[in-house]
């Protein structure tokens, strides 16, 4: 069975710090996306990729957040500095371009900063 | 771009009744609405979809119907289990020549009382 797989599952850091997430999107995928789940606001997009070229990442606080993807089998998101604020759980999915086609969550990274 | 709204936000049913969560969306050239299921800790997994062109779609004891005139698409669920106990999101897509993505609505948190 074809997974996403980010890493890390949990990270806890002090505010200021840099902190980079990692996701593995399914093999032969040229989609991928980055969301934000927080209680208040659900299932929010930062950024999406297709053939590695990034799509759209208005959904992204640019002076704090980057998203890259050095290959085809590796997408990053990073905060820095991290805040407080930016505590939630940070979904990656993968798919072939179609949304019909179906997109695949990873099982997430929850951050915490403290 | 596209306004997905979701409601409730929180629904609670006895076990054997149904439940019905409702969506509405702005964007017209939408035409692909998938619902997801969350279980508590675990990634969003796709459930059911109805594309634009079809008014109902049923699997089992889910359904979900679109009205497009209106824009708005709801999800049911029949002889609700304690294993429906999750949150669910609707979400939204639009063509766009294989770079398709998907907006979600806030989710519902819906609990199953035995």
């Amino acid at each position: 069975d074809a997974r996403v797989t980010q890493t890390p599952r949990h990270k806890v850091t002090e505010m200021g710090q840099e902190v980079t997430m990692r996701c593995q999107p399914i093999l032969g995928h040229n989609t991928v996306f980055w969301y934000r789940q927080t209680m208040m606001q659900g299932l929010e997009l930062l950024a999406y990729f297709r053939n590695r070229a990034p799509l759209d990442d208005s959904g992204m606080p640019k002076d704090r957040f980057s998203a890259e993807m050095p290959d085809a089998t590796l997408a990053t998101l990073k905060i820095q500095p991290s805040e407080p604020r930016d505590s939630a759980v940070y979904f990656c999915a993968s798919g072939l371009g179609r949304a019909d086609y179906g997109y695949t969550f990873g099982s997430g990274t929850r951050l915490t900063v403290v | 771009g596209e306004n997905v709204e979701q409601h409730p936000s929180t629904l609670s049913v006895q076990e054997g009744d149904s439940a019905v969560i409702k969506c509405t969306y702005s964007d017209s050239a939408s035409n692909y609405f998938p619902w997801y299921k969350q279980e508590l800790g675990k990634r969003p997994q796709l459930i059911i979809d109805i594309r634009s062109n079809v008014g109902e779609k049923k699997d089992q004891r889910i359904a979900v119907t679109l009205n497009k005139t209106a824009k708005h698409f709801s999800l049911h669920i029949t002889e609700t289990q304690p294993e429906d106990s999750a949150v669910y999101f609707c979400a939204a897509s639009r063509p766009n020549f294989g770079n398709e993505k998907l907006t979600f609505g806030t989710g519902t948190r819906l609990t199953i009382i035995p």
